[in-house]
């Protein structure tokens, strides 16, 4: 398993501007990956941040919108770019163990 | 499309009762995960079953997976207002590269 940890755990912003949201791992993992998630529903995947290269996007997001950067093992950070009241939601990073992963805190974002 | 089906969506019960959450797939996985998630946090592992018909218990939680790796159940028995929560499964195909297919998600609430 792996402590994850992520900065801010909310914030709420005005819209057209950014926000980069921060996730820690206490150990090193191969793989870590960026949720979005509205209160009381599922996760949808946003990316895959890969080390030592870009990120791999799912269906419907696209870096310019969300950049993600992976500069080790242990850390990674997604930007959620010119926002509108559209991107509020919570944001999860997660590390991946073979098939299992661990889910950071969150980060509630509020976008007026 | 959810490539898993979850089912109830919502679940209401009393303390002591029992309650058993599905979810299934026309998909086979290498793998099938069930979280916990409470509001404010982010879904916390409560098992990976990973070989047809196997069967996990937890204490009072026992997770089951289908025979051909296609469907899982949560049962709770004597259900508590501490299991209240958003259960979530996920599963794993193979050459998935780590990625995780979400279901829509149970929202279960114990009341005392």
């Amino acid at each position: 398993s792996a402590v994850i940890s992520q900065k801010p755990s909310r914030d709420i912003c005005q819209r057209g501007t950014s926000l980069t949201i921060q996730c820690q791992v206490d150990s090193q993992v191969t793989m870590m990956f960026w949720y979005r998630q509205q209160p009381g529903q599922s996760l949808t995947l946003i990316a895959t941040a890969n080390q030592g290269s870009e990120a791999t996007y799912e269906s419907g997001f696209v870096i310019d919108k969300f950049p993600i950067s992976r500069p080790n093992l242990t850390f990674s950070t997604l930007t959620v770019s010119n926002m509108s009241p559209e991107d509020s939601s919570i944001y999860l990073c997660s590390a991946g163990f073979l098939n299992e992963q661990f889910f950071g805190p969150g980060t509630r974002l509020t976008v007026l | 499309t959810q490539l898993l089906e979850q089912s109830p969506q919502f679940l209401s019960i009393q303390e002591g009762e029992n309650l058993t959450v599905y979810c299934n797939s026309s998909s086979v996985f290498s793998s099938l995960q069930w979280y916990r998630q409470e509001p404010g946090e982010g879904p916390v592992l409560l098992v990976t079953v990973v070989t047809g018909g196997e069967v996990k218990k937890l204490k009072r939680l026992t997770f089951q997976f289908g025979d051909a790796r296609k469907d899982s159940s949560l049962h709770i028995t004597a259900a508590q207002p501490g299991d209240t929560g958003l259960y979530l499964c996920a599963g794993a195909q193979v050459d998935s590269w780590g990625k995780l297919q979400f279901g829509a998600g149970t929202q279960v609430v114990v009341t005392p």
